[in-house]
């Protein structure tokens, strides 16, 4: 298996610009995280999906913030519009079911660094 | 509120020696996993090693294991015959089984193995 595939590793854009991000998960897995992780505040949870659907978005930090996963192998997380404060490493992770209900080990992907200037 | 503490943000050891990094936890739950996480510079999050707080048994892959002390709230992780390729971050975590889904992380421990 590829694992857990995100796309772009890198991104830098300025102010104001929207920024998608891209992330396919392992298949078969059920859930789909998305986290941030900065200097400041370490790892955070941003929202996750249980078989393509939103479950909990407490996380997410603000408005301009948004995650979508239209198929069980695609989810994608937007800012719209962008500020230097999202700068951040933003991780996908995914996870198998357990016993039908609860999740499981979660397996990271490579992360995409996102710079807004 | 489930929390994961390492009080260790840094450590260091010489290559082919043992280190063992701390961790504590607190939940009042009964059923959860555990797990180590290595992230390396490359910044890629990657799974060390995992422990079910219902097996008695502490969990060993290779060079790493962990002593997993649950009545004191504890699972600390001892790399043996360090080798450079694990200077890297390592994170604690913690996840309740009964459904609430969410990964708890600790704040990291930065270990530097050195030749």
């Amino acid at each position: 298996d590829a694992g857990v595939i995100q796309s772009p590793r890198h991104e830098v854009t300025e102010m104001g610009q929207e920024v998608t991000l891209r992330c396919k998960p392992i298949s078969g897995h059920d859930y789909l995280f998305w986290y941030r992780q900065t200097m400041m505040r370490g790892l955070e949870l941003l929202i996750y999906f249980n078989n393509n659907v939103p479950i909990d978005d407490s996380g997410m930090p603000e408005d301009r913030f948004s995650a979508k996963m239209p198929n069980a192998s695609f989810s994608t997380l937007k800012i719209q519009p962008s500020e230097p404060r999202d700068s951040a490493v933003y991780f996908c992770a995914s996870s198998p079911t357990l016993a039908g209900r609860y999740t499981d080990t979660q397996y990271f992907g490579p992360g995409t660094r996102l710079t807004v200037l | 509120a489930q929390t994961v503490t390492q009080s260790q943000p840094e450590m260091s050891v010489q290559e082919a020696e043992t280190v063992t990094l701390s961790c504590t936890y607190d939940t009042s739950e009964n059923n959860y996993y555990l797990f180590w996480y290595k992230q390396p510079p490359s910044r890629q999050m990657i799974l060390v090693i995992r422990q079910e707080a219902y097996k008695q048994q502490n969990a060993t892959e290779n060079r790493f294991s962990v002593n997993f002390q649950k009545a004191a709230k504890s699972f600390s992780l001892k790399i043996s015959d360090s080798q450079l390729g694990d200077t890297a971050m390592y994170f604690c975590a913690f996840l309740f089984s009964g459904g609430y889904n969410k990964l708890i992380f600790g704040a990291g421990t930065r270990l530097a193995v050195h030749p």
